[in-house]
């Protein structure tokens, strides 16, 4: 069964500093990734994905991301945080066959970035 | 405006109640998928819609769970006899298809949600 874990309910950085948030995934087949953000009383915003080929996936706002398929981990990352990057993030996975992408997404990581 | 809207954006019901919940998707996205989040959790999948048919209903969780997308366009969630259990953040998204390519590995655009509170 597919399964995404994002292991830390919350990462606190000072602004200005770099930020990752964890992400490692279980899929039979070649996976695709997603990383969306969730801003209160809003929906969810793609942020990148990955699909294939280079495994540094760059996004919005500044955002990227690393595949490691040895580790399974898909990891989001970002040089430099600042205050308005406060917000739920959600990493996803997809099977990557039957013609579709149903989600399975990971309980999320609250991002809390200080000023 | 452009993106994917749902309707009501709150709705709250007695328990056993009928409800309804609407996803108006991006025009031109064949894709239109439901899912559920509940309070500290992330989007759980309940059925996904390639044009007017339902291709995947595997994450409804039982009987009481509707969905119709009769012109391939809008589509409405139903629940019957609700419980409190179905208390919930109900999201809608839409995605595109690629002709070469098909629509697995495009991304979804999500609305802002129904929250639904069953009393």
């Amino acid at each position: 069964a597919q399964s995404v874990a994002q292991p830390e309910d919350q990462v606190n950085v000072a602004e200005g500093n770099p930020l990752t948030v964890k992400c490692t995934y279980s899929v039979s087949g070649n996976p695709y990734l997603f990383w969306y953000v969730q801003y209160p009383n809003r929906g969810l915003q793609f942020l990148l994905k990955y699909i294939t080929g280079d495994n540094l996936v760059k996004g919005s706002y500044g955002f990227e991301a690393e595949f490691n398929k040895s580790q399974t981990s898909f990891h989001l990352k970002k040089p430099s945080a600042l205050v308005s990057d406060s917000a739920l993030y959600f990493c996803a996975v997809s099977r990557g066959s039957g013609g579709y992408n149903k989600l399975i997404f990971g309980a999320g990581t609250r991002l809390a970035v200080h000023p | 405006g452009a993106g994917v809207s749902q309707t009501p954006s709150n709705k709250v019901t007695e328990k056993g109640k009928y409800v309804e919940l609407r996803c108006d998707p991006i025009s031109g996205h064949t894709a239109l998928y439901w899912y559920r989040q509940s309070l500290g959790q992330g989007p759980e999948f309940l059925i996904y819609f390639q044009g007017t048919g339902a291709a995947d209903d595997s994450g409804l969780p039982n009987d009481r769970f509707f969905a119709v997308r009769p012109e391939g366009s809008v589509s409405t969630l139903k629940i019957q006899r609700t419980e409190r259990g179905d208390s919930a953040v109900y999201l809608c998204a839409s995605s595109f298809r690629d002709r070469g390519l098909g629509i697995k590995n495009n991304e979804q655009f999500f609305g802002p949600g129904t929250r639904l509170t069953v009393l």
